[in-house]
Parts: structure tokens; C-alpha cells; sequence
């Protein structure tokens, strides 16, 4: 069964405190690996896709890394506006999916107080 | 380009009721999927339409049903509400512009509420 898991559940940093979000995964056939951003009472916001291992991605303070088995979002020197949830999902190719299925991770809610 | 737009923001029902969902995904994208997000259970896939076709379908009763139209704009149907559909529904729509991987983009949402 694909599953997608995210650590931890809740991570409070101080303003400038780096860390780094975990996201797990076993997926039939990985096609893609996405992180969004979701703020409360709206809509997951897209960050990255990553789609073989060892590939980076970078946006301001966050980096998102791809390994086999886990995904990594890298956040530096974050600020009270990096306060979120951060979601993981990935895409699948294995038998029964298809590019419009996302399976989600449970998310990791960030809180950076200054 | 506009964003993926999502209609009625808000709705309160009472049990029993049925309720329908509208969403106009992004200019030129032709796949439209359906979540449920709950704090029970996170994020779930409801199902998903490509040129108006349903291509799958998550593990969710009968009650929850959709359909998408030929300018791709999609609706889903809940009948016989139950308390346990209170949550928000998100809609994403993707370009399906390779085979490889394909990048979903979301709309706010409809935050239901079953009374």
C-alpha cells in the first residue's frame, strides 16, 4: 500500500533557528515527489517537485532534497512568515494510479516565533 | 493566469441533505481532482477527471460523485450528508503536460459544515 509519512508532527523554531522536515514514503514506482505550503483555512500552495534522487530544489530560505526512501524540506534562518503546515505528497505509477492521484502525508505544522 | 477558483467558499447543510461543489480549474488544464481534508484523516483523494472522464476513484461510498464538463470545469455531488463530511474539499487541476510526473494546483477550498 502507498504510504507517505511526515516528522514531526510539530516543529516551533526561534526566528533564524534552521531545521529540516522529514517525509518518508513507499510508493509503487515514484513519479514525482511534491512539498506544498498550506496556510490556515486555504488551499495547499505549491513549493517543489522532485522526481529522482539525489535532485535539489531551492526557494529562498527552503530547499527541498530526494533520496530513495525520504524527501527532505531544508529550512534556513526561517522567519515568523514561514509559519505553516508543510505537506508531502507523492505521485505513483504503480498499477491503479494515475498523474491526477496525489497520496498526501499527515503534514508537519511549523511555527517560528521571532 | 488565474488561479484555480472554487464555488461556494462556505456552506452549512443539515443531515440528510445533499450538496453540490463547483470548480474552474486553470485556463488549459484538463484534469481536475477532489479531496477531503479532515483533521482526522488528513488529506484524501475523492477522485479525479480528465476530459470528462472519471479516471479514478478513491475509497470514499457512492454518496460522493463528480463530473467534469467539456470546458473542464468539474462539480461533485454529495448526497444523504452525514456529520461526517463536515471538512474542507480542495480541488486541484494539472496540465497533464508529461507522462513522467504532473504538478497539481490547488484551489482555497469549500469549507462544509453538516449540522
Amino acid at each position: 500500500e502507498d504510504q507517505v509519512t511526515q516528522s514531526p508532527e510539530a516543529l516551533r523554531l526561534q526566528e533564524g533557528e534552521s531545521s529540516s522536515l522529514n517525509c518518508s514514503y513507499t510508493v509503487s514506482g515514484l513519479r514525482g515527489l511534491f512539498w506544498y505550503r498550506q496556510d490556515p483555512g486555504k488551499g495547499p500552495e505549491f513549493l517543489f517537485t522532485l522526481y529522482s534522487a539525489g535532485e535539489e530544489k531551492e526557494k529562498e530560505r527552503l530547499k527541498a532534497t530526494l533520496t530513495k526512501k525520504e524527501s527532505f524540506l531544508h529550512i534556513t534562518a526561517p522567519k515568523p512568515e514561514d509559519s505553516a503546515t508543510y505537506l508531502c505528497a507523492v505521485q505513483a505509477g504503480g498499477r491503479g494510479s494515475t498523474l491526477g492521484r496525489l497520496y498526501f502525508g499527515r503534514g508537519t505544522q511549523l511555527t517560528v516565533w521571532p | 493566469k488565474a488561479g484555480v477558483t472554487q464555488t461556494p467558499r462556505y456552506l452549512i447543510k443539515t443531515r440528510g441533505q445533499q450538496v453540490t461543489l463547483s470548480c474552474s480549474p486553470i485556463s488549459g488544464h484538463r484534469s481536475v481532482s477532489w479531496y477531503q481534508q479532515t483533521p482526522g484523516q488528513g488529506l484524501q483523494f475523492l477522485f479525479e477527471y480528465f476530459s470528462e472522464t472519471q479516471r479514478n476513484k478513491g475509497n470514499f461510498p457512492g454518496r460522493f460523485s463528480g463530473r467534469q464538463f467539456s470546458n473542464s470545469r468539474s462539480e461533485m455531488n454529495v448526497s444523504t450528508l452525514e456529520l461526517g463530511d463536515s471538512a474542507l474539499y480542495l480541488c486541484a487541476s494539472s496540465s497533464i503536460r508529461t507522462f513522467a510526473y504532473n504538478e497539481q494546483f490547488f484551489g482555497p477550498g469549500t469549507r462544509l459544515t453538516v449540522l
